[in-house]
């Protein structure tokens, strides 16, 4: 059972427009949420995090949201370059007896068109 | 963030060996961790890999067939023993510090291919 979903498998956006990209989750006890970016044959890069008990964070052209009661967060970027284009994994962190586990979900691929 | 290199890049093994990928890691860190990336799948982790202790593994994965050795706090291996095509994956190694203020830090990945 999936606890962490990326429904969209790929995402297509014109430069410059917004590019959003969707993550559910099931597990209440998350505590922290991340966003990764991954290109090919390169592993995934940090981007963006936020913890359970905010509800927006903000770095530059990104800007993570989560809605604790609908169990989603989503990632804005805006506006959007072709140097995005990339994987985009939603990871959670469950942080619970001293254990520090993240939780993939499967990834979206967006594709910014020049 | 660490600075994360993985030996080899990609490999092509035939069914029944056995290949030993390395990680290295340019500052000492606690928790090393090993991940799966199979075809159209999400990062699964393997393990956690402490040093001065032996790793522990997630549901689904023995030490039998994925050997870990944590010598000191800055390099790891996993082994994928006795292969068979259905480990052909991408084998990522990470690291993170116990604050979940941290984030973990990727390794660019070990392509795996088994005959």
């Amino acid at each position: 059972d999936q606890q962490v979903k990326q429904n969209s498998p790929s995402l297509s956006v014109q430069e410059g427009r917004i590019s959003i990209l969707n993550c559910d989750y099931t597990n209440s006890m998350f505590d922290y949420f991340l966003w990764y970016k991954k290109y090919p044959a390169e592993g995934p890069t940090f981007l963006i995090s936020i913890s359970s008990i905010k509800d927006k964070n903000e770095d530059g052209r990104f800007t993570v949201f989560l809605n604790k009661s609908a169990k989603h967060l989503s990632l804005h970027i805006v506006p959007s370059q072709p140097g995005d284009s990339a994987v985009y994994f939603c990871a959670a962190v469950y942080s619970g007896a001293g254990s520090y586990q993240l939780t993939f979900g499967k990834g979206t691929k967006l594709s910014v068109i020049p | 963030s660490a600075v994360i290199s993985q030996k080899p890049s990609r490999d092509i093994c035939q069914r029944g060996t056995s290949l030993t990928i390395q990680c290295q890691v340019d500052s000492q860190v606690t928790m090393m961790f090993w991940y799966r990336q199979q075809p159209g799948q999400s990062l699964t982790l393997i393990a956690t890999a402490n040093q001065g202790s032996e790793a522990t593994y997630e549901s689904g994965f023995v030490i039998d067939k994925f050997p870990i050795s944590r010598p000191n706090l800055t390099f790891s291996t996993l082994t994928v023993s006795n292969m068979s095509p259905e480990d052909s994956s991408i084998y990522l190694c990470s690291v993170g510090r116990m604050s979940i203020q941290e984030t973990q830090y990727f390794g660019p990945g070990t392509r795996l291919l088994v005959l």
